[in-house]
């Protein structure tokens, strides 16, 4: 079973401040890890994945995110925030196989930057 | 390119009465998703489509939901007899999901909110 956890329902951070959404998961297996933001009325914008290879991983709008195996992490980051980077924030997973391909999300993280 | 599209983006239905929603993914995107998203619930999974294969109802919550893919395109989602817990935003996404290849990226819909009175 999978299950991915983002314990923090709103972060906020001051324009120009570094930002950290957090996200941990549990799946059995390799994991496949994603970020995807969510603007109002929008469907969700895929920001970034982790496969395998380097822990850092880049993707869209300058938001990164780092892999952490054995703390079971997956936190995104961005060194300066932006007003415009006030969104929801989901984290997913995915069986690291051709199985299941289905995602399995977190709850999602408000996040809002203060200008 | 065009993105996955859906429609209606807004359906207000009275209780009992049956909804269709339709999604029309990326073009040569063979896997299509369907996910809900409730105050409740989050984002769950519904059901997944890849290509001329049996779908993986696994997420479906009721019998009363059921979705078809015509043509290996457009899907319907179908709510029967809709409740007002089915009130919800109903996401539908796709992706290339080529054999052998490592991951499934999906992209998105901007969703249809479903009002059920």
């Amino acid at each position: 079973a999978q299950s991915v956890a983002q314990p923090e329902d709103q972060v906020n951070v001051a324009e120009g401040n570094p930002l950290t959404v957090k996200c941990t998961y549990s799946v059995s297996g390799n994991p496949y890890l994603f970020w995807y933001v969510q603007y109002p009325n929008r469907g969700l914008q895929f920001l970034l994945k982790y496969i395998t290879g380097d822990n850092l991983v880049k993707g869209s709008y300058g938001f990164e995110a780092e892999f952490n195996k054995s703390q079971t992490s997956f936190h995104l980051k961005k060194p300066s925030a932006l007003v415009s980077d006030s969104a929801l924030y989901f984290c997913g997973s995915q069986r690291g196989d051709t199985g299941r391909r289905a995602l399995t999300f977190g709850s999602g993280t408000r996040l809002q930057v203060q200008p | 390119g065009a993105g996955v599209s859906q429609s209606p983006s807004n359906k207000v239905t009275e209780k009992g009465k049956d909804v269709e929603l339709r999604c029309d993914p990326i073009s040569g995107h063979t896997a299509l998703y369907w996910y809900r998203q409730s105050l409740g619930q989050g984002l769950e999974f519904l059901i997944y489509f890849q290509g001329n294969s049996a779908p993986d109802k696994s997420g479906l919550p009721s019998d009363r939901f059921s979705a078809e893919r015509t043509g290996g395109s457009v899907s319907t989602l179908t709510i029967q007899r809709t409740q007002q817990e089915d009130s919800a935003v109903y996401l539908c996404a796709s992706s290339t999901n080529k054999p052998g290849l490592a991951s499934d990226t999906q992209y998105f819909g901007p969703g249809t909110r479903l009002t059920v009175l």
